[in-house]
């Protein structure tokens, strides 16, 4: 079935440091979307990306869609304790069901 | 307005016992889903529903889990003969594809435990 693959699983980082998480598919993606879980929470919708090449800001946080539209990147900049949770990755199909990564767990050591 | 309301918040239930979860969507959101998160992991769909139409059931896991939509508004997702590894977070989101929207709201979710 279609899946993506997100790495690393789990970061941990000093407050102030960047981090990276990535997305990857075998197949040619449509869309792709990132959410936010924090612990205990639900997770919440970031940003949509849909062209080859996109790249979308928002704050600290810069997306990417690649060019062949088969991976697609988080970056966070200088990172804070409130960018701790989990962040995924997720596509929507032309059933409209929607398929999330693995997820990648964030802990930020002040 | 309100956003997706799921209940209970938490279930205790024997190996073996039945058990029904409930999501109430956001008003006017045709689309449902239902979602699983097991401790530590991803969300693994289960099953989708868009307005009158049949629902897309494929990634319900055995033939105990069930779910139903009446009126085209709340949810009930039912696990039978409950077992150990049913043991996980029940997520149910909901989406307005009338608008053309692409995000899903998702509910605090139902952590189900069995015993």
């Amino acid at each position: 079935g279609q899946q993506v693959m997100q790495i690393p699983q789990y970061q941990h980082v000093q407050e102030g440091e960047d981090f990276t998480t990535y997305c990857n598919s075998s197949t040619t993606l449509s869309n792709i979307q990132w959410y936010k879980q924090r612990p205990g929470g639900h997770p919440v919708f970031l940003i949509q990306l849909v062209k080859s090449g996109e790249v979308k800001k928002q704050k600290r946080l810069t997306f990417q869609f690649g060019e062949a539209k088969k991976n697609s990147s988080l970056h966070i900049t200088a990172t804070q304790t409130t960018d701790v949770g989990t962040y995924f990755c997720a596509f929507r199909n032309t059933g409209n069901q929607f398929y999330f990564g693995t997820g990648t767990s964030l802990t930020v050591i002040p | 307005g309100a956003g997706v309301s799921q209940s209970p918040s938490n279930k205790v239930t024997e190996k073996g016992k039945d058990v029904e979860l409930r999501c109430d969507p956001i008003s006017g959101h045709t689309a449902l889903y239902w979602y699983r998160q097991s401790l530590g992991q991803g969300l693994e769909f289960l099953i989708y529903f868009q307005g009158n139409s049949a629902p897309d059931k494929s990634g319900l896991p055995s033939d105990r889990f069930s779910a139903e939509r009446t009126g085209g508004s709340v949810s009930t997702l039912t696990i039978q003969r409950t077992q150990q590894e049913d043991s996980a977070v029940y997520l149910c989101a909901s989406r307005n594809p009338d608008r053309g929207a692409v995000t899903l709201h998702f509910g605090n979710g139902t952590r189900l435990t069995v015993t």
